[in-house]
């Protein structure tokens, strides 16, 4: 089993650009979530789904999109990447709301 | 709203032990977590406790859980250069989700 996987690893974008971040999971997980790390803000959570097909916004949602059309792929959507949005991206899941399994993380720099 | 309180930084000596200590407000939080984070990893489960036990040993770790104060704590005996890392404390609210804390980055000095 691969567990949590991220894609990409690293992007440099533009201000204005779009990207999607993505997420898959071979664990069967029904919860997915998507958080941001920042120094000295810990791990802030933008937007969350139990299930397929649901979405929910977290602490930090503003900015960001999100999709689970199936139920192993949780998408992170950015429409215009502003600077402020440069931080290291985590997905994780979880079978229900325990223990969280985490992605390596995708580090964002946006210019 | 709910929260959760660790110091950032930590120093130890190899061989000594290391005591990292988190605070939280939610009274009803079921269960608590320790996680740990490699550099340019993501967080690894380290152990949980539930809010029904006081003490959890496994192997190196324990962790040890005061409801009353609100304060969980992970030591960690004969603390090795591999246990250098960022160790998160969370916690389980009401509404079953998880809070993490800041994170408190242990180094170890040789």
């Amino acid at each position: 089993n691969a567990g949590v996987t991220q894609t990409p690893k690293f992007r440099v974008l533009k201000t204005g650009q779009s990207m999607t971040l993505l997420c898959a999971q071979d664990m069967n997980h029904e919860y997915m979530y998507w958080y941001r790390q920042d120094p000295g803000m810990g791990l802030r959570l933008i937007h969350y789904s139990v299930g397929e097909g649901t979405t929910a916004k977290g602490e930090v949602p503003d900015g960001y999109n999100v999709s689970r059309l199936k139920k192993q792929n949780f998408l992170l959507g950015l429409e215009s990447a502003a600077p402020s949005q440069t931080s290291v991206y985590f997905c994780a899941s979880s079978f229900s709301a325990g223990e969280q399994f985490f992605g390596p993380g995708t580090r964002l720099t946006v210019l | 709203g709910e929260d959760v309180e660790q110091s950032l930084f930590l120093s130890v000596r190899e061989g000594d032990s290391s005591v990292i200590n988190c605070t939280y407000t939610d009274s009803s939080s079921t269960y608590l977590y320790w996680y740990k984070q490699e550099p340019g990893a993501g967080l690894q489960l380290l152990t949980y406790i539930f809010s029904n036990m006081d003490m959890k040993q496994d192997q190196r770790l324990t962790v040890l859980l005061n409801k009353k104060d609100k304060h969980l704590s992970l030591r960690i005996a004969d603390t090795q250069t591999g246990d250098s890392a960022i160790y998160f404390c969370a916690v389980m609210n009401r509404d079953d989700k998880i809070i993490f804390g800041k994170g408190t980055r242990l180094h170890i000095l040789p």
